[in-house]
């Protein structure tokens, strides 16, 4: 069964960085995912797509400070020099032939 | 610029229907493939359902299985969602999303979303 597994939270001070990770099931190593991230009381965004090879690829208006990165089964999202707008929920999320899966998402504080 | 814009939002009564519309702008709406997802409150985010470029292909979450319906309208960039049998649990902030190709994969642009009440 194709799931996403998230740390329900992390946190990390002003001006420090964060990395993420989300894991794919056994088996799934192979698979693409892509990060979204949601502020309190707005839509959700697309971050970018990490692929199985660790290339990645961002989003239209991502700043650079964002990255990604990954290898068998982790995908990350690594998030350099943190901002107060990076306080937020970050969600990884893949497909298969009938069904697209969300990890449970990270709650990242800013300290 | 890209557009999303989510209407049809509202209270209703369990076991009633309801129906949702996303207003697409900013890009060629027929060659993409479109997707509702939702927020339940206190929950994380989970995908509803998916419906390719020419409607050839469409998949459902198991949770909205037969009583969801997605749909759309390429002539009129429009992407809809038609809830029947609307139960407490399917209370959520709607969002309809862009994929970046015509086939189903990811969700690459997001609407601002629309809220969703089931209640009596």
């Amino acid at each position: 069964q194709l799931l996403l597994t998230q740390s329900p939270s992390a946190s990390a001070s002003l001006g420090a960085s964060v990395r993420l990770t989300c894991t794919l099931s056994s088996g799934h190593s192979s698979y693409a995912i892509a990060w979204h991230q949601q502020q309190p009381e707005k839509g959700p965004r697309y971050l970018m797509k990490v692929n199985s090879d660790g290339s990645y690829s961002r989003g239209f208006g991502i700043p650079d400070r964002l990255s990604g990165s990954g290898s068998g089964t982790e995908r990350h999202l690594t998030i350099s020099s943190l901002q107060s707008e990076d306080e937020a929920d970050y969600y990884c999320q893949t497909w298969d032939t009938d069904i697209r899966v969300f990890g449970g998402g990270t709650k990242v504080t800013v300290l | 610029e890209m557009q999303l814009v989510e209407s049809g939002g509202g209270l209703v009564q369990p076991g009633r229907s309801l129906r949702l519309s996303c207003a697409a702008s900013g890009f060629t709406f027929d060659n993409y493939a479109m997707h509702w997802v939702r927020r339940r409150p206190g929950r994380g985010l989970e995908w509803v359902s998916s419906i390719s470029w020419n409607s050839g292909r469409i998949d459902y979450a198991d949770s909205v299985k037969g009583r969801f319906t997605i749909s759309r309208d390429n002539a009129k960039d429009s992407l809809f969602l038609q809830m029947n049998s609307l139960r407490a649990e399917d209370t959520a902030f709607y969002y309809c999303a862009k994929d970046p190709a015509a086939d189903i994969s990811y969700f690459e642009h997001w609407g601002q979303g629309t809220p969703v009440t089931v209640s009596s």
